[in-house]
């Protein structure tokens, strides 16, 4: 079967790093997904990852372990706009996209 | 990244009632999905829009509730059928159109059911 884990919550303080951690189970995969959503807003795209390592974009992060089903998404220099729900998502072909719950991140001064 | 508008942003309908979210693109894509998501919840797909054929539906979701039209690249109905309160919801239309299966959304429709 396909099935995806992220934590359900976590704070952190502003200027802070803080890791999202995304867990995946499925036969077939293209590639890793993370979007950032903020409360009453859509899903923007935030990063993609579909070979083994760390993708870096500005103060984003993406890593990726094929062989364990995992993928981390780093966020540095934490902002109070950081403040959202993070959503992992994998492609496991038919251009479908498993989301998994989401991870609510609250950033605190 | 295209630019993707819904139409309505928000309404409130009465039980028993339909109603129809237009999602337009301004550039032709391959690929439009529709999903819902609910209060607190993540994204929960109920259909890939094909254009020129029958949507396909996910587990759990039916035509006669959720009819989808896709008259060409660039446009994509939704219908949500004889609603109730469980229907509440956003529904977001996605499109993508690469090779990597990265999506982009529109922003939403926020759907109450009274």
């Amino acid at each position: 079967g396909q099935n995806i884990d992220q934590p359900t919550e976590m704070t952190a303080t502003e200027g802070a790093i803080v890791q999202i951690n995304c867990t995946y189970q499925t036969s077939g995969f293209n590639g890793l997904f993370w979007y950032q959503q903020h409360a009453g807003e859509a899903p923007t795209f935030l990063s993609y990852n579909v070979l083994d390592g760390l993708e870096e974009k500005g103060r984003f992060s993406s890593f990726l372990s094929r062989s364990k089903g995992y993928s981390y998404l780093l966020l540095k220099e934490l902002q109070m706009k950081d403040s959202a729900s993070y959503l992992c998502a994998f492609s496991g072909g038919y251009n479908k996209l498993i989301f998994g719950a989401g991870t609510r991140l609250a950033v605190h001064p | 990244s295209a630019v993707i508008s819904q139409k309505p942003s928000r309404d409130i309908c009465q039980r028993g009632t339909s109603l129809t979210i237009q999602c337009q693109v301004d550039s032709q894509v391959t690929m439009m999905f529709w999903y819902r998501q609910q209060p607190g919840q993540s994204l929960t797909l109920i259909a890939t829009a094909n254009q020129g054929s029958e949507a396909t539906y996910e587990s759990g979701f039916v035509i006669d509730k959720f009819p989808i039209s896709r008259p060409n690249l660039t446009f994509s109905t939704l219908t949500v059928s004889n609603m109730s309160p469980e229907d509440s919801s956003i529904y977001l239309c996605s499109v993508t159109g690469d090779s990597t299966d990265t999506q982009y959304f529109g922003p939403g429709t926020r759907l109450t059911v009274l």
